[in-house]
């Protein structure tokens, strides 16, 4: 069936630094991914979307790419900040259950000073 | 901006209570959802609706009901909570059919049952 995972599950860094999140997906239809971000204490709010095969993606200083042929829509930023420790989520779109999200497990960024 | 609230926010219940979690959305959007949240599994899909009328399980449904009388409103419903129910709830709504895939979420419920 349809899966997401996400590899890391806490990534800590330093203000300022580069940070990559993985996500691989399977599925046997056309993928529609997402990056879901949640704050401590608040629902998961739409981060990123796409469905465009190796079409770049951003929003609010993230970027993701969707590559088909690695069945990868990987997460970065080139410069975090404090306001970016949360939680984030990879999903994909199920084509069955309503159309219903599929979630990764989700990596905790920790962003220190 | 889409708005879909829930009540309550916090609930604790004693186990073999009923409990009946709310959700109401502002979208006009046809399918709504609940998810649960646990700690190392993500968000995983619990029931869904196409509408009025309409609930469908979904991936983890066993030992709950959905009940969505209206456009607007969505129901998640215990009827013998257990201890292992204990988990952040949440409720989202979204219009794939009108190429609205993006769902939004509700704020949460955190349930505690002991």
């Amino acid at each position: 069936g349809d899966s997401v995972t996400q590899t890391e599950g806490l990534v800590t860094l330093t203000k300022g630094l580069p940070v990559m999140l993985n996500c691989t997906y399977q599925t046997t239809y056309s993928p529609f991914l997402f990056w879901y971000v949640q704050h401590l204490n608040e629902a998961p709010k739409l981060l990123l979307k796409s469905s465009t095969d190796n079409k770049r993606t951003e929003h609010q200083g993230f970027y993701a790419t969707l590559h088909k042929s690695s069945s990868s829509f990987h997460l970065q930023k080139s410069s975090v900040q404090l306001s970016d420790s949360a939680l984030y989520f990879c999903a994909l779109t199920a084509y069955q259950g309503g159309r219903a999200l599929i979630f990764g497990t989700g990596t905790t960024v920790s962003v220190s000073p | 901006e889409a708005a879909v609230t829930q009540s309550p926010r916090n609930k604790v219940a004693v186990t073999g209570g009923k409990v009946t979690l709310s959700c109401n959305q502002t979208n006009n959007h046809n399918n709504m959802y609940w998810y649960r949240q646990d700690t190392g599994h993500g968000l995983r899909l619990i029931h869904y609706s196409y509408g009025a009328g309409s609930t469908e399980k979904g991936d983890i449904p066993d030992g709950y009901k959905a009940s969505r009388p209206s456009q607007e409103n969505f129901s998640l419903i215990l009827e013998l909570a257990t201890p292992s129910q204990t988990s952040v709830y949440f409720c989202a709504s979204g219009d794939p059919g009108q190429g609205q895939d993006t769902q939004y979420f509700g704020p949460g419920t955190r349930l505690l049952v002991l």
